[in-house]
């Protein structure tokens, strides 16, 4: 019954290769996240989905690219791996985006995929 | 740019002493607030939020912060900790009716027993 799970918890891969982490959250929410969490523990949003739609969208190399079949699921997928993409990736949800959006924005967090390239 | 500052960076207490993490953001207008904790090799979990009312909040194992907008301020303290709270602490803001969360750089405490 775990609220916002993602896969896999590791991924050890080289460089150059092409993978994907999955995020499900069974909490109905409409609101999905990634964040990158660096060597330093700093944490970084990567991008937001509402109800399947780009959201924000910072300033991330196309090497990564969201993708929301629906609103339950934000996958993320990364070409082309480099060195510095070594990091935790954390999946989060929010009820923010339904039609009372004031005072739901607190995130839950998944429990994290360590992304090891080498 | 909205900006959240923690400015301890590694606090190192003995088990009983008190507690308090400090954290300003720049943003001026209506914020939300929060404060999350990341035991090691754990995802973060929210401790506490405030999104409007007293603004002293009490949250989950013995933490409060108290939001004083004057200073821009969301301070969380503890009065005595353990040494289970050994952890990261991650304070987080967002403005008022809006999902982008930004984050401090955290602030690693060491409790020794």
């Amino acid at each position: 019954d775990t609220a916002v799970s993602q896969t896999p918890k590791y991924l050890v891969t080289q460089m150059g290769n092409d993978k994907s982490i999955k995020c499900e959250q069974n909490l109905g929410h409409d609101t999905m996240y990634w964040y990158k969490q660096d060597s330093k523990k700093f944490l970084k949003i990567m991008f937001s989905y509402n109800n399947k739609e780009l959201i924000i969208n910072e300033t991330v190399p196309n090497r990564f690219s969201p993708k929301s079949p629906d609103k339950a699921h934000l996958n993320l997928h990364i070409n082309s791996l480099e060195l510095g993409d070594s990091a935790v990736y954390f999946c989060a949800s929010s009820p923010w985006g339904t039609s009372d959006s004031v005072g739901q924005e607190t995130q839950y967090f998944g429990p994290g995929t360590r992304l090891l390239v080498l | 740019a909205q900006s959240v500052s923690q400015h301890n960076h590694h606090v190192i207490l003995s088990e009983a002493a008190s507690l308090e993490l400090g954290c300003n953001y720049s943003y001026g207008g209506t914020v939300n607030l929060f404060w999350y904790v990341q035991y090691p090799g754990q995802h973060l979990q929210l401790l506490l939020k405030y999104f409007s009312g007293d603004p002293l909040v009490k949250g989950i194992k013995g933490f409060e912060a108290e939001f004083i907008k004057s200073k821009f301020s969301f301070n969380l303290r503890k009065p005595s900790v353990q040494w289970s709270d050994t952890a990261e602490y991650f304070c987080a803001v967002t403005r008022y009716n809006n999902n982008d969360m930004r984050f401090g750089a955290g602030t690693r405490l060491t409790v020794k027993p």
